[in-house]
């Protein structure tokens, strides 16, 4: 099985500052496709988790664009360029080259 | 949407059929996922079904207990859960697609004697 390691697992936040999350595979996460099928989601408190960025760095529909996603081969980052209140909850990164693994999750809170 | 249904509290070693029914998109042209989110845990993914049916694939965590299977006639997805255990207990959820872009509000599993 694919391993992903997700850091940190708290994030305490200033309104307003920016915010990284990194996740990291023990082995490449390029499909045989040429694709990577790498993806973060967003989970609000009590609400089902939303994803917000496919195939490393593809926002979805309606992701504010203060979310972007980067990285390759087996490193990946989720930034939020400037954290606002809306953004506290869970986030998660997910690999689905070889479907498929969660990272352990990162609980963002705002200082 | 996706609709989950079927939870409830079942005794170990018991069985479990979920169900999760889908609308407002064409279910057959989509795979399916279930992902379980055990309480105060992360999200584990489960199982995945191809569109057609065909093929399948599970967490080594219940392979040879869980079965994922569909009908695109009824838009509905389903997991056959047996020999339930303990760490089963968790919030069911099912998702859209091969990379899980639309989920359910999920169902509820509790393993209890």
């Amino acid at each position: 099985d694919v391993v992903v390691t997700q850091s940190p697992l708290s994030l305490p936040v200033t309104l307003g500052q920016p915010a990284s999350i990194s996740c990291r595979s023990r082995q490449s996460l390029v499909h045989s496709d040429g694709n990577t099928y790498f993806n973060w989601f967003q989970q609000r408190p009590g609400q089902s988790p939303r994803r917000l960025i496919y195939k490393v760095s593809n926002r979805d529909s309606g992701v504010p664009d203060r979310f972007s996603g980067s990285g390759s081969g087996s490193d990946f980052t989720l930034t939020i360029s400037s954290v606002e209140a809306d953004d506290v909850g869970l986030y998660y990164c997910m690999q689905s080259t070889s479907c498929c693994t969660f990272g352990q999750g990162t609980k963002l809170e705002i200082k | 949407q996706l609709l989950e249904s079927g939870g409830g509290l079942v005794q170990p070693g018991g069985s479990l059929r979920l169900s999760c029914a889908a609308s407002g998109f064409s279910f057959s042209s989509y795979a399916m996922n279930w992902v379980r989110q055990a309480p105060g845990e992360g999200l584990e993914w489960v199982s995945v079904i191809s569109p057609s049916g065909t093929a399948t694939n599970y967490a080594d965590s219940v392979r040879g207990r869980f079965t994922v299977s569909r009908d695109n006639s009824r838009n509905t997805l389903y997991l056959q859960m047996n020999s339930l255990r303990d760490e089963d207990m968790a919030l069911y959820s099912c998702a859209r697609d091969w990379h899980a872009d639309y989920w359910g509000q999920g169902t509820v599993v509790t393993v209890s004697s």
